[in-house]
């Protein structure tokens, strides 16, 4: 069993719905917990960064993350057809130098 | 300030060629990655360096070798290519003193074919 697991999708939605995009998790000592998004062709780029339960919120996007259940969650709220890209999921421990990558959700918004 | 840069781009070898992929960063940072990303697997790291001087393996280091040349510079040698070699690889570096939680940043990638 992988230490992070992510739905690689296709995910497809019409422009303005909100995007949920998830990860689970089984290594309980993961504390902190990134969103990348990759445009096609291009290389990750950091998105949202928690470290806490609960919600944290940046605009259109709110990550959430649930230790009690190993579960993070990316919320996309109106959606653009900008925001069509792969979202990764990463996370990592306390004191640790290596991030654990989920392999990716392909995203697409349909305008 | 360009970030992370990485050559070649685009790189096609036959089973058995070696080449060595280039990365530099302009950041000042401390820590430098080297990953691979196949479908359906992610983005894997394949050997990191926490400093200059300092390499480590990562999930996937068989049939690589690295060089941490100097602050700047982190380079990927294959010495004998694979087809299982063919993938993206990404280099990323990070400059906190938490270098696990602070912000990787990406160079574009190089495709390699290995035929």
């Amino acid at each position: 069993q992988k230490e992070v697991e992510q739905d690689p999708g296709p995910l497809s939605v019409p422009e303005g719905a909100i995007v949920s995009l998830n990860c689970t998790y089984s290594n309980s000592a993961f504390q902190y917990f990134m969103w990348y998004r990759q445009y096609s062709r291009k290389g990750p780029e950091l998105l949202m960064y928690t470290y806490s339960s609960g919600n944290k919120e940046d605009g259109r996007f709110t990550a959430q993350v649930d230790k009690s259940s190993k579960y993070i969650s990316l919320f996309i709220r109106d959606s653009q057809p900008s925001d069509s890209a792969t979202y990764l999921c990463a996370m990592v421990s306390f004191g640790n130098e290596k991030l654990t990558f989920g392999t990716g959700t392909r995203l697409t918004i349909i305008p | 300030n360009a970030g992370v840069t990485q050559t070649p781009k685009f790189q096609v070898l036959k089973t058995g060629q070696s080449m060595t992929l280039q990365c530099a960063q302009d950041m000042n940072h401390n820590s430098m990655y080297w990953y691979r990303q196949d479908p359906g697997m992610g983005l894997r790291l394949i050997y990191y360096s926490a400093s200059e001087g300092t390499t480590d393996k990562g999930e996937v280091p068989n049939g690589y070798n690295v060089s941490r040349l100097n602050k700047r510079e982190f380079s990927l040698r294959l010495e004998s290519a694979a087809p299982s070699q063919t993938s993206v690889y990404f280099c990323a570096s990070t400059g906190g003193a938490q270098a696990g939680t602070d912000t990787q940043y990406f160079g574009p990638g190089t495709r390699l074919t290995v035929l």
